[in-house]
């Protein structure tokens, strides 16, 4: 049983263009999520976190916005550029029963020129 | 800062042998984590070392893999015999703290394909 669900496996943009990448969970135990970028042959890396009792959160040009009713989140990147192409993960974590990420099945995002 | 090392970077076994990885955390991190990517899956948890001591392991699939950090610092993951569905790739992470609040850094990985 997926706790965190990425249903979109692919997005395309042009270049300049909002990205918005979803993520939904179904644990309402989980207070704190992460985003995290992937490219080829790589490890994921951190992009932006937010806390539960947050709503928004912004660094530069990513910003993540959580609807806690909703038990949704998304990602937007605003201009979009080429090297933003990679894969997004959506991450969760519930304090109270341990640190362990758990992962959606990622996003690829393409961004083109 | 040096990040997260791992080793070997891809290895290709047969079904029943046995392969070993390893990996050597950023300084100073207490908080080590090993996860198996499947394609096309995000990461999942395999098990959580604070220092030496094992914090979750319900995840691992013991009969066939271990993992140890003797000293604090570096790890092994072994896995004895490997099935086919042991294909993935294996990441390792590190963090200064228990608390998810402080970010998670990933090695390359480890690229495993068993035939």
């Amino acid at each position: 049983d997926q706790q965190v669900k990425q249903n979109s496996p692919s997005l395309s943009v042009q270049e300049g263009r909002i990205s918005i990448l979803n993520c939904d969970y179904t644990n309402s135990m989980f207070d704190y999520f992460l985003w995290y970028k992937k490219y080829p042959a790589e490890g994921p890396t951190f992009l932006i976190s937010i806390s539960s009792i947050k709503d928004k959160n912004e660094d530069g040009r990513f910003t993540v916005f959580l609807n806690k009713s909703a038990k949704h989140l998304s990602l937007h990147i605003v201009p979009s550029q080429p090297g933003d192409s990679a894969v997004y993960f959506c991450a969760a974590s519930d304090n109270q029963a341990g640190t362990a990420l758990i992962f959606g099945k990622g996003t690829t995002l393409s961004v083109s020129s | 800062e040096a990040g997260v090392a791992q080793s070997p970077r891809y290895k290709i076994i047969e079904k029943r042998q046995s392969v070993a990885f390893w990996c050597n955390p950023i300084s100073g991190h207490a908080t080590l984590y090993w996860y198996q990517q499947i394609l096309g899956q995000g990461p999942k948890l395999l098990i959580q070392f604070q220092n030496n001591g094992v914090v979750d392991d319900s995840q691992l699939p013991k009969d066939r893999f271990s993992a140890e950090r003797l000293k604090g610092v570096d790890s092994t993951l072994k896995i004895q015999p490997a099935k086919l569905e042991d294909s993935a790739v294996y990441l390792c992470a590190s963090t200064t703290g228990q608390g998810a609040y402080n970010e998670q850094f990933f090695g390359p990985g480890t690229r495993l394909t068993v035939l």
